[in-house]
């Protein structure tokens, strides 16, 4: 099936360094997401991308869509203790009313003051 | 505000026994989705609807059931033949069916005693 790589499962960084992780998959996906999930609370959207090459920011956040489909990259630029929780990123491979999202496992970040 | 609300937060439930999380939504939207979240496993679809009175089965949905009579509720059962329910299980909805933005609930944290 469908299968999105997150590794490694956790990251250990300091308190104002920057952090990129990224999400591959043997197949292509039209629409790239992340989420971040904070302990004991449902996923919230941080970014989603749409097109091929596509760079978007939201805050101190960067995702870009890979250039081939097949992956996507999120940074988080001068980390703070907030930004602690689980990193997932997800796929969608076609559009209609029985698209589904695919999921990675994650990667739970913390951040160290 | 608008939003998704998951009850109870935490249950317990002892062996051989059925039990039913609640989700609510006030977005009005036309899809929902329950996901099982397990350690390292990133989120897996259990099963998902596209309008009332119609859901369709995910990636895992033996040994539960859902309903969908009221287009803001989506309550899932987790019958005794499922086995390993000890989870933390996310309700999600969608403006419109196959959309890639969705937006979470809390979740309900299922313990099997």
């Amino acid at each position: 099936g469908q299968q999105l790589n997150q590794s490694p499962q956790s990251m250990f960084i300091q308190e104002g360094e920057d952090v990129s992780m990224n999400c591959t998959s043997s197949s292509i996906f039209n629409t790239w997401l992340w989420y971040k999930q904070e302990p004991g609370e449902g996923p919230v959207l941080l970014i989603a991308l749409y097109k091929a090459g596509e760079l978007t920011s939201n805050g101190r956040l960067t995702a870009q869509f890979g250039i081939t489909r097949k992956d996507s990259f999120l940074n988080i630029s001068a980390s703070i203790p907030s930004d602690v929780g689980i990193y997932f990123c997800a796929g969608q491979r076609v559009t209609g009313a029985n698209s589904k999202l695919t999921f990675g496992k994650g990667i739970t970040l913390s951040v160290r003051p | 505000d608008g939003g998704i609300t998951q009850s109870p937060k935490y249950l317990f439930r002892k062996e051989g026994q059925n039990v039913t999380l609640s989700c609510e939504q006030n977005l009005n939207h036309d899809a929902m989705y329950w996901y099982r979240q397990d350690p390292g496993q990133g989120l897996r679809l259990i099963y998902y609807s596209q309008i009332v009175n119609d859901f369709q089965k995910g990636d895992i949905a033996e040994g539960y059931s859902v309903s969908r009579e009221k287009k803001e509720s989506f309550p899932l059962t987790v019958t005794s033949a499922q086995k390993n329910p000890t989870a933390f299980y996310l309700c999600a909805s969608s403006t419109v069916p196959g959309a890639n933005v969705l937006t979470f609930g809390a979740g309900s944290r299922l313990t099997v005693l």
